[in-house]
């Protein structure tokens, strides 16, 4: 079972901030918060990663609390081709296995 | 740079047939999944290869399913004989490392049973 808590659907204005949410109360201290996304019909696409610091990439920038027990996606400048399902996933750094859950759908409107 | 590439796209066959799915993965990558994606279920690990070696197939939902990888840059899903409730869209991913290096996808087969 997935490990993580997700709001199932999320919408956004077009160029505004997305600001996706995650819970994950009961992650490990090895355990890593994983960001993938689905736009659809096409496979998963790989977002970002972080442990416990703050992460940025030319993508989005993941957010997670002091006590690890949530994360927050941030998706700077949502455009129309953000629209996709968004899952945040728990997992070892070494071995371990990418368990989706449902994740959240985002809709960004013009 | 070619990502993971699936063949083929669309498959529809009847029931009882044999069915064959088709994965190439990253050149370099190895680490090798395949995954299901169905409404009811979402998405599955099925298996997954290191180097060639299947490591992990307890996702597999039953004997009528087999993977093979005769080699770093071929992978094989075989379902036979095929059945309705098998109809989904398969993925197959890759991954340097299992580590914190992330999976590649590739766009999936999609599998319709009749």
């Amino acid at each position: 079972d997935a490990k993580t808590t997700q709001p199932p659907s999320m919408d956004c204005a077009e160029g505004r901030a997305a600001n996706l949410p995650c819970n994950h109360s009961t992650i490990s201290g090895n355990e890593y918060v994983y960001w993938y996304r689905q736009i659809h019909s096409q496979g998963p696409q790989y977002i970002i990663h972080g442990l416990k610091n703050n992460e940025t990439n030319e993508m989005a920038s993941l957010i997670i609390t002091e006590d690890r027990k949530s994360s927050t996606l941030i998706l700077p400048h949502a455009t129309l081709r953000d629209t996709a399902v968004y899952y945040c996933i728990v997992r070892v750094a070494q071995g371990g296995k990418l368990i989706f859950g449902q994740g959240t759908e985002l809709s960004v409107k013009p | 740079d070619a990502g993971v590439i699936q063949s083929p796209r669309h498959e529809v066959t009847e029931m009882g047939q044999e069915v064959t799915l088709r994965c190439k993965p990253i050149s370099g990558h190895d680490y090798l999944f395949w995954y299901r994606q169905t409404m009811m279920r979402g998405l599955e690990l099925l298996i997954y290869f290191n180097n060639n070696v299947p490591i992990d197939d307890s996702g597999m939902p039953e004997d009528r399913f087999s993977a093979k990888m005769p080699n770093a840059s071929f992978s094989t899903l075989k379902i036979q004989p095929s059945e309705p409730r098998d109809s989904a869209v398969y993925f197959c991913a890759s991954s340097f490392g299992q580590g914190l290096k992330p999976q590649h996808f590739g766009d999936g087969t999609r599998l319709s049973i009749l």
